[in-house]
């Protein structure tokens, strides 16, 4: 099990509701990145961290979106007062360094429902 | 901002025939890197092929091989003997050089049918 797990895999939210997805990244990857893919899209930038300093945090769709890396491994993503708009697939990826030589490794991604 | 742009939403192959996947990009730096990914069913996307700006000589990997244009911006990828473990949707991306962790951009996705 050495690459990137996310879980859940699947989350159904009523609006208004919060979530939480959560990013395991491969063991030792200083970088961490999330991405939101809506429906037959690219992936869209959200947030990075390199171990627990969240460097770029451009991405984040609105303040009612929040990422945390506290320890510098694993990785929450969590959405209040859901909306419509914030189904997607939520990737997160990791790299070993912190500069931009290093590949992205991607997990299988989260996907978010709201209703 | 670097944009990234994939004119072909649908392509199709026959087994064991070639087919080229389009991509295009915008960007005012001159060095960086450029990828295709594969993302199958299944949502992991997983690398392709990369290429180094600087560098002059194109990519290939096994039956996987890209027709990189600097001047042009162009970044095409080339899938040869093409099997039907190619079908997925591919994107080509586009990563700065200039920034300590910068993200990738990626492009609007190509879906890749392989006809038996």
């Amino acid at each position: 099990g050495a690459g990137v797990s996310q879980s859940p895999r699947y989350k159904v939210a009523k609006r208004g509701q919060d979530v939480a997805l959560r990013c395991d990244p491969i063991s030792g990857h200083v970088s961490l990145f999330w991405y939101q893919q809506a429906l037959g899209q690219g992936p869209e930038f959200l947030t990075y961290f390199q171990n627990e300093a969240q460097l770029d945090k451009s991405g984040l769709p609105s303040d009612r979106f929040f990422a945390e890396r506290p320890e510098g491994s694993v990785s929450t993503l969590k959405i209040q007062r859901t909306q419509q708009e914030d189904s997607a697939v939520y990737l997160c990826a990791s790299s070993q360094g912190g500069t931009t030589y290093y590949e992205q490794y991607f997990g299988p991604g989260t996907r978010l429902t709201v209703t | 901002a670097q944009t990234v742009t994939q004119s072909q939403p649908e392509m199709s192959v026959q087994e064991a025939e070639t087919v080229t996947l389009s991509c295009t990009y915008d960007t005012s730096e001159s060095d960086y890197y450029l990828f295709w990914y594969k993302q199958p069913p299944s949502r992991q996307m997983i690398l392709v092929i990369r290429q180094e700006a600087y560098k002059q000589q194109n990519a290939t990997e096994n039956r996987f091989s890209v027709n990189f244009q600097k001047a042009a911006k162009s970044f095409s990828l080339k899938i040869s003997d093409s099997q039907l473990g190619d079908a997925a949707m591919y994107f080509c991306a586009y990563r700065s050089s200039e920034t300590s962790g910068s993200r990738l951009t990626f492009g609007e996705g190509t879906q890749l049918t392989v006809n038996p």
